[in-house]
């Protein structure tokens, strides 16, 4: 069972135009992370938000994150074409007493020239 | 500082035939992760281990075990390998819950069971 989903599934977008992909997951979290996967490479993170933050900056990468919704949001802004990459959200859920991540099934995003 | 690497990064196997793939990480982590990815699905957890000697099971373990006798290894193994086992597998390791769960990726293995 999966508990981040990610929306939309693919993305297309021109050079310069923000892309935003959202994520919603189903139970209390510790801290939410995304991350990206180049094509044939492994996974890359790229920001942690905590519980008790709306709103994380990194770059041109802003994420944030809504607990009463159980859902979060990454915004790229300025695209490029090296954003182009499959973008993954992923869950630290408030179960167990170890470290585990629950992945969402991913967006894919393309960023033409 | 090589992070997470893998061995072998591409592998055919016949059904039944068995194998070993090797996940080392030089970062001096405490949990390391074995994940295997398939089309349109995001990472499964298989197997996870929280310290040397210690391995647990993650979401779908089943046809596979685990070994991490040193801290800096993480052995995934088929000891049968099935067509459902073709996938990309993903080590990844971390630091202890102590300090901010971000995992490290190593670059996986593609295995193709025929």
């Amino acid at each position: 069972s999966q508990q981040g989903e990610e929306d939309p599934q693919a993305l297309s977008i021109q050079e310069g135009e923000n892309a935003t992909m959202n994520c919603s997951y189903k139970t209390s979290i510790n801290n939410l992370q995304w991350y990206r996967q180049n094509s044939g490479r492994g996974l890359v993170h790229l920001i942690l938000i905590r519980s008790n933050e709306r709103e994380k900056h990194s770059g041109r990468l802003r994420v944030t994150l809504d607990t009463s919704k159980k859902s979060s949001s990454l915004l790229i802004t300025a695209s490029r074409a090296a954003d182009t990459a499959s973008y993954f959200c992923a869950t630290d859920a408030r179960t167990g007493g170890y470290n585990k991540l629950i992945f969402g099934a991913g967006t894919r995003l393309a960023v033409h020239p | 500082n090589a992070g997470v690497t893998q061995t072998p990064k591409f592998r055919v196997l016949k059904t039944g035939q068995s194998m070993t793939l090797l996940c080392a990480q030089d970062m001096n982590h405490e949990y390391m992760y074995w994940y295997r990815q398939d089309p349109g699905m995001g990472l499964r957890l298989i197997h996870y281990s929280v310290g040397e000697g210690t391995t647990a099971k993650g979401e779908v373990p089943d046809g596979y075990n685990v070994s991490r006798l040193k801290k800096q290894n993480f052995l995934l193994g088929l000891e049968s390998a099935a067509p459902s086992q073709t996938s990309v597998y993903f080590c990844a390791s971390s630091y202890s819950r102590i300090r901010h769960n971000e995992q490290f990726f190593g670059p996986g293995t593609r295995l193709t069971v025929l």
